[in-house]
């Protein structure tokens, strides 16, 4: 039972151009949405969240969508840089504090 | 600047042996998760903990599974009787805040 789900296991974009990273969930409770990032060898590290009384949350080029009709949530890149290559994994709380992880969508910027 | 820390980051074992990882978190955080993560997929919960009180185990984990948080600081995460279907990424992730997680660089076990 695959609670939340990216669907697209890679993404290759060109330096400057927008990455766009997509996330679909099930379960109408969840109130809270994370993106992570995660390199090689290290641990997945927070990089930007967004409520469910939101439908858009802006930190310096990463912007992340909700739409909650659609259960779907997506991040934005832009621009895009060679350094933003990266696993990344959306996530979702239903107030509970767990999070639950999607598969992860590997990015690949090329210069 | 203290994140999480685990250990060791590697270990390799036989099958049939236990094994035990150790998580310390950051220190002002009252939460303590645990995760495993194969490749290809993204992190699995497995437990968490508010202080020393375990809330929630998932259904994942077998009764060889046991973890730990004496006097809510760090936390131990116990395999016994290792199988190979145990090889995996053990990620420890602590918070305060009860959403946002920050996790540590996990502990590769791989059962031979």
């Amino acid at each position: 039972d695959q609670q939340v789900k990216q669907n697209s296991p890679s993404l290759s974009v060109q330096e400057g151009r927008i990455s766009i990273l997509n996330c679909d969930y099930t379960n109408s409770m969840f109130d809270y949405f994370l993106w992570y990032k995660k390199y090689p060898a290290e641990g997945p590290t927070f990089l930007i969240s967004i409520s469910s009384i939101k439908d858009k949350n802006e930190d310096g080029r990463f912007t992340v969508f909700l739409n909650k009709s659609a259960k779907h949530l997506s991040l934005h890149i832009v621009p895009s840089q060679p350094g933003d290559s990266a696993v990344y994994f959306c996530a979702a709380s239903n107030s509970g504090g767990k999070l639950i992880f999607g598969q992860g969508t590997e990015l690949s910027v090329k210069p | 600047d203290t994140g999480v820390s685990q250990d060791p980051r590697h270990k390799i074992t036989k099958r049939g042996q236990n094994v035990t990882f150790r998580c310390d978190p950051i220190s002002e955080h009252n939460r303590l998760y645990w995760y495993r993560q194969t490749l290809g997929q993204g992190p699995e919960f497995l437990t968490y903990f508010q202080n020393e009180a375990q809330l929630e185990k998932s259904r994942l984990l077998s009764d060889r599974f046991s973890a730990e948080r004496p006097k809510g600081s760090f936390s131990t995460l116990e395999i016994q009787r290792t199988e190979q279907g145990d090889s995996a990424m053990y990620l420890c992730a602590s918070s305060y805040d009860r959403e946002k997680l920050f996790f540590g660089s996990g502990t590769q076990l791989s059962v031979l």
